[in-house]
């Protein structure tokens, strides 16, 4: 079975702009979470949603934003980028929101210019 | 405040040689636990779990981790170590809220041959 897809792979854009990662999750799954990996760092929280709702947000700003389908595949929106968006994005998908495992898929690796 | 604490940014062993990868928690309640580990520009794999149980948990590729309440440790071992290991390694805690796993920063492990 494929694992949990993202898309783009990487990713340059310059200040100001607005970008969009996409997430395909584990077949059967209905929640996705997202993070933000900044080199030398662990994960941290963005969202995760789940049933096309959001179910739980981190320490974030509003730039970020973040919707999922009826096919439980989603989006994470970044809106005037900052040099500091500069990371890696993961998607996570789980078969159920909460106390689930959390499956990572490769990431996507945006670099702000 | 929640939190985890890999304290060994980097590690060397030697091939053969065991491993012990240290990781300490601040967590209100009992946290479900997890090992993952990252190859360069790679995503994040499931080493193994805790949520309950045995405090002794087995994972892939011949690693395992024991869970100590007392200490708020999670430690992850492995007898022999093999030059595919030498990867990034983190330690994650959640329990459910909104599906956020709070990462600790990872641990380099570099193998000597």
């Amino acid at each position: 079975d494929a694992g949990v897809t993202q898309s783009p792979t990487h990713l340059i854009k310059t200040r100001g702009q607005q970008v969009t990662l996409r997430c395909s999750p584990i077949s059967g799954h209905k929640s996705v979470s997202w993070y933000q990996q900044v080199l030398g760092q662990g994960p941290q929280f963005i969202f995760q949603y789940y049933e096309k709702e959001e179910r739980g947000r981190g320490n974030f700003p509003d730039r970020f934003s973040a919707r999922q389908f009826p096919n439980y595949s989603s989006e994470l929106n970044v809106n005037a980028l900052l040099l500091g968006d500069s990371a890696l994005y993961l998607c996570a998908s789980s078969l159920l929101a909460g106390e689930e495992t959390q499956y990572f898929g490769p990431g996507t690796r945006l670099l702000v210019l | 405040a929640q939190s985890v604490t890999q304290p060994d940014i980097h590690i060397t062993v030697s091939e053969g040689a065991s491993l012990e990868l240290r990781c300490n928690y601040s967590y209100g309640a009992t946290p479900y636990l997890f090992w993952y580990v990252q190859s360069p520009g790679q995503g994040l794999q499931l080493l193994l779990k805790y949520f309950s149980g045995d405090t002794l948990v087995q994972g892939i590729k011949g690693f395992e981790a024991e869970f100590k309440r007392s200490q708020s440790s999670f430690n992850l071992r492995k007898p022999s170590v093999h030059w595919s290991d030498a990867a990034e390694y983190f330690c994650a805690v959640g329990r459910g809220q909104g599906g956020k796993l709070i990462f600790g920063q990872g641990t380099e492990l570099s193998v000597k041959p």
